[in-house]
């Protein structure tokens, strides 16, 4: 099972939206809305944004919002802040019954 | 508030074994579906492998199987990973998460235990 494809580094302004994708196929993302995104910081413990697509956790900002659309999931996040700048990852169930990771984003706030 | 702990991380030999747990609490670890995930210096995050409330499901990484096993205890509400023919590309800090509503994904991890596989 390959690594799911996401762009390695996005960049924005403060108070910019930007959108991360996450590219399988129909083995994974297309076929199941089944897709997560975390967050993680350098030294930290990754952190659940997004599962099932586009539930939010408790506790988590509106300002993380994930959608799909065929075989490529987004994550966008609006209003951009300095402490959103990390790394990004999606994560998919696939038909072989095993989960899946993206190859990760990093994100940058200018 | 959920929190896990890994244990059993360190320093082993090329083709020798090593046995991971992962204690939780705040939480009724039994109705929930246990995962590791792990992360090699410098690289993005690798799933490894999950199970299934009392053991009925395993699932494993194309990378792992035949050489992990990944078990529970839901009465000590702990989980483990039986490494074994370890090789430097298991060289990783090694995640356990716990799945919420959906048991794809990974709504708890622990702070990660080292493993590193070095002569």
């Amino acid at each position: 099972q390959s690594a799911l494809t996401q762009p390695a580094s996005v960049s924005g302004s403060p108070g910019q939206s930007l959108t991360i994708s996450c590219t399988g196929t129909s083995s994974d993302v297309g076929g199941y809305d089944d897709v997560s995104w975390y967050q993680q910081h350098p030294g930290k413990a990754p952190k659940l944004l997004i599962s099932g697509v586009f539930n939010r956790p408790s506790g988590i900002s509106n300002r993380f919002s994930g959608s799909k659309s065929d075989n490529t999931a987004s994550l966008t996040i609006s209003g951009l802040q300095a402490e959103d700048e990390a790394d990004y990852y999606c994560s998919s169930c696939t038909s072989s019954n095993t989960l899946v990771f993206g190859t990760g984003t990093r994100v940058t706030v200018l | 508030q959920v929190q896990l702990l890994e244990s059993g991380g360190g320093v082993v030999l090329p083709g020798r074994s090593l046995r991971l747990s992962c204690a939780a609490s705040g939480i009724t670890f039994r109705t929930h579906v246990t995962h590791w995930v792990r992360q090699a210096p410098g690289k993005g995050l690798e799933w490894v492998a999950s199970i299934w409330y009392e053991g009925s499901n395993k699932f494993y990484a194309a990378s792992v199987k035949g050489r992990f096993s990944i078990s529970r205890d839901d009465f000590a509400s702990t989980m483990y990973l039986q490494m074994s023919s370890l090789t430097a590309n298991d060289t990783a800090l090694y995640y356990c998460a716990i799945s919420g509503s959906f048991w794809t994904s990974f709504d708890s991890w622990g702070q990660g235990a080292l493993v590193t596989v070095s002569s």
